[in-house]
């Protein structure tokens, strides 16, 4: 099955306590990006790759960051969260970038900073 | 002010009605446009595309007025499985896709 995975879910953690969320994708896609969705702000790009090794940042990139060593993986590196970066995270990937318009998401993990 | 607005709601509505949503973007070389829909706490899905000539899939029509840089979408015969967060993307330069805050329907028995 197709799918885009993300681990984990659900994590509390505590301010300065360093974490990574992994996002994996099956389908063989070259782009992959992490998004933030907050009440009445929508989906914000955190970070986005076009391929293995290269990575750019999105609008909110502060407080973290990523790697692409492998075409199917793009984690999330929170090196030292704090509570304005509990929100909601969704990983995404597609064929070819925001070209085609078609992102296929993760379920979402939802991080609560204390 | 947002580079891609759109009326929270929520919309309330009884099956059968018909509804419209509108969502104005602010960046005139935007290239392309697209619904997504988001049921409560899952991912976004694509729901479809927006042609410049306007498209429908069903009940589901979605139109671009790029001279007024909005774009709708308007759900015919609504059914209560239709109930889920609609959000507007606009792709701005080939690879950013950039979402609306969304705009809440609900479709009531």
């Amino acid at each position: 099955e197709a799918q885009v995975t993300q681990n984990p879910r659900y994590l509390i953690t505590v301010t300065g306590k360093k974490l990574t969320v992994t996002c994996s994708q099956n389908m063989n896609h070259e782009y992959m990006s992490w998004y933030r969705q907050d009440p009445g702000l929508g989906l914000r790009q955190i970070y986005y790759s076009m391929n293995v090794e290269v990575t750019d940042k999105g609008d909110v990139p502060e407080g973290y960051k990523v790697s692409r060593k492998e075409k199917r993986n793009f984690p999330l590196i929170l090196e030292s969260p704090s509570p304005n970066q509990t929100s909601l995270y969704f990983c995404a990937s597609s064929f070819r970038g925001g070209s085609t318009g078609e992102l296929f998401f993760g379920e979402g993990s939802r991080l609560t900073v204390l | 002010r947002k580079e891609v607005e759109q009326d929270p709601g929520p919309f309330n509505v009884p099956e059968g009605a018909t509804v419209a949503f509108n969502c104005t973007y602010s960046n005139s070389a935007s290239q392309s446009f697209f619904w997504y829909r988001q049921d409560c706490r899952k991912e976004p899905k694509l729901l479809m595309s927006v042609y410049s000539s306007g498209n429908e899939d069903g009940r589901f029509t979605a139109q671009l007025n790029r001279a007024s840089q909005y774009i709708s979408l308007l759900i015919r015969d609504s059914k209560l499985s239709d109930s889920a967060t609609y959000l507007c993307v606009v792709n701005e330069d080939g690879n950013k896709l950039v979402f609306g805050a969304g705009t809440i329907l609900r479709v009531k028995s």
